[in-house]
């Protein structure tokens, strides 16, 4: 079945201890990125990845780091979570040769609180 | 980036027509107008786009203003799956960057 899957979908967490999420889709897809969701504030684009070893800073990404070391996975790493990066965040793919205008793939999400 | 307006919730009974408003009176000739919607506890789903002229796939159709500054979600018979939020989107067809702004979006309920 074609997916995009996190891990973990909870995670409860402390300040400053270093986590990762994890994101893998199995479409051979080349666009990657990922969102937070917060009340109020809808969707917002993270870090993204237009292939492998390039990827580029979206609107918050203060906090983060992403890398693409290959095509089907493109971890988000919090060196040192903090409390305002407890959200609600969702990981998508894009099939390639489709540009800006191309259906978006989400994963079903991962819940990180940070105490 | 050019932002939309959606309204905050509508209503609908099961097996009648829904027909969801966007207002983007600030789009460009290369903006194309998504429309993605989210179930309770899941990530966002693609539902339709369209450029200008308007749209029809097995999940709803889209039509479009002519003059584009506004657009209309149709779903022609409800079911009670499509509750969800409903989220009307603009991206910018002539660069690479790939960002997708959501706004707050509309929240459907549908009556049994």
């Amino acid at each position: 079945e074609a997916q995009v899957t996190q891990n973990p979908r909870y995670l409860i967490t402390v300040t400053g201890k270093k986590l990762t999420v994890t994101c893998s889709q199995n479409m051979n897809h080349e666009y990657m990125s990922w969102y937070r969701q917060d009340p109020g504030l809808g969707l917002r684009q993270i870090y993204y990845s237009m292939n492998v070893e390039v990827t580029d800073k979206g609107d918050v990404p203060e906090g983060y780091k992403v890398s693409r070391k290959e095509k089907r996975n493109f971890p988000l790493i919090l060196e040192s979570p903090s409390p305002n990066q407890t959200s609600l965040y969702f990981c998508a793919s894009r099939p390639p040769g489709t540009g800006n205008t191309g259906e978006l793939f989400f994963g079903e999400g991962s819940r990180l609180t940070v105490l | 980036d050019a932002k939309t307006t959606q309204p905050n919730s509508m209503e609908s009974n099961e097996e009648e027509p829904v027909h969801l408003p966007c207002n983007h009176s600030t789009i460009s000739g290369t903006d194309y107008i998504h429309w993605y919607r989210q179930l309770p506890s899941q990530g966002p789903e693609y539902v339709i786009h369209g450029l200008t002229s308007n749209v029809n796939n097995r999940m709803a159709s889209l039509a479009i203003a002519e003059d584009r500054k506004s657009s209309t979600l149709i779903l022609h018979r409800a079911t009670l799956r499509d509750a969800a939020v409903y989220y009307c989107i603009l991206r910018d067809g002539s660069t690479s960057y790939g960002k997708l702004t959501f706004g707050q979006g509309t929240i459907l309920t549908v009556h049994p």
